[in-house]
C-alpha cells in the first residue's frame, strides 16, 4: 500500500532555531502533499497544500514567512518551522494522495512532535 | 468555510459495548467522507464513502454515509479496549483536482476492561 514517511519523529530544539521537517512518500508520486498540525487532543488542522514545483497555499491564519514549505521532488515536501518559539509546540503531520481511484483515501506520515524550549 | 462536526466529543464504554460515533457535515463541492483511526501517532485509514446508503464493513467497524441529510456514522460492536483511540471524521470538497480535507474535532473513545 501507500506508504508516507515522516522524518524526525520527535525533536527538541531552542527557543530561536530553525527546525525542518521531512515528507516523502516512498511508493507513488506525489504531486500534492499536505500538512497538518494537531494540538493534544484535538484534531488535525490543515496549515498548507504543498504544490510539487510551485509555492504552497496557506490556510487563513498561518504565517507563510514562518512555516517555509518547499516541495522540491514528486516525493519529498519539507516543513521548516523558522525562529520557532515554545507555543509552536505540537504535533505536526503530513500526509499525500496516492493517486486518483484508490481507497487509501489520504495516507498520513507518522507525524513529528516538535518540543520548543 | 467547510465544516465537519463530530459527536459525541468523547465516549466511555465497557468491553462489549456498541457505540455509535456521528459526524455531520456542511461542504462545498462534497467529493468523498473518510474515518480515521489516531492512537499515539498518525490517523490510520478506515473508511472512505462516497455513495449514500451503502454500508461499508471491516470486522468489527462499519461505517455509512447519508448525503441528503449530510451525516456519516461509525459503529464498533462488541468494543475492546484495543478500540480506544480519537476516532477522526474527515470530508474531501472543492474544486480542486485533489479536493481539500476538513477534519472534524474528532471522538476521544475509551473503552474500560
Amino acid at each position: 500500500g501507500a506508504v508516507v514517511s515522516q522524518h524526525p519523529s520527535r525533536v527538541i530544539c531552542k527557543s530561536g532555531t530553525s527546525v525542518k521537517i521531512e515528507c516523502r512518500s516512498l511508493d507513488f508520486q506525489a504531486t500534492t502533499m499536505f500538512w497538518y498540525r494537531q494540538f493534544p487532543k484535538q484534531s488535525l488542522m490543515l496549515m498548507a497544500t504543498s504544490n510539487e514545483g510551485s509555492k504552497a497555499t496557506y490556510e487563513q491564519g498561518v504565517e507563510k514567512d514562518k512555516f517555509l514549505i518547499n516541495h522540491a521532488s514528486l516525493t519529498l515536501s519539507t516543513l521548516t518551522v523558522t525562529s520557532a518559539h515554545p507555543e509552536d509546540s505540537s504535533f505536526y503531520i503530513c500526509s499525500a494522495i496516492p493517486g486518483t481511484g484508490t481507497n487509501y483515501g489520504y495516507t498520513f506520515g507518522s507525524g513529528t512532535r516538535l518540543t520548543v524550549v | 468555510e467547510d465544516k465537519v462536526v463530530q459527536s459525541p466529543l468523547s465516549l466511555v464504554v465497557h468491553e462489549g459495548d456498541t457505540v455509535t460515533l456521528n459526524c455531520s457535515y456542511e461542504v462545498t463541492n462534497f467529493r468523498s467522507l473518510l474515518w480515521y483511526k489516531q492512537e499515539k501517532k498518525a490517523p490510520t485509514f478506515l473508511f472512505m464513502l462516497t455513495s449514500s446508503g451503502i454500508e461499508k464493513k471491516s470486522g468489527r467497524l462499519s461505517s455509512i454515509l447519508d448525503k441528503k441529510e449530510l451525516f456519516s456514522i461509525l459503529n464498533i460492536t462488541a468494543t475492546q479496549t484495543g478500540d480506544s483511540a480519537i476516532y477522526l471524521c474527515a470530508v474531501v470538497a472543492g474544486g480542486t483536482s485533489y479536493g481539500k480535507l476538513t477534519f472534524g474535532q474528532g471522538t476521544i473513545l475509551t473503552v474500560h476492561p
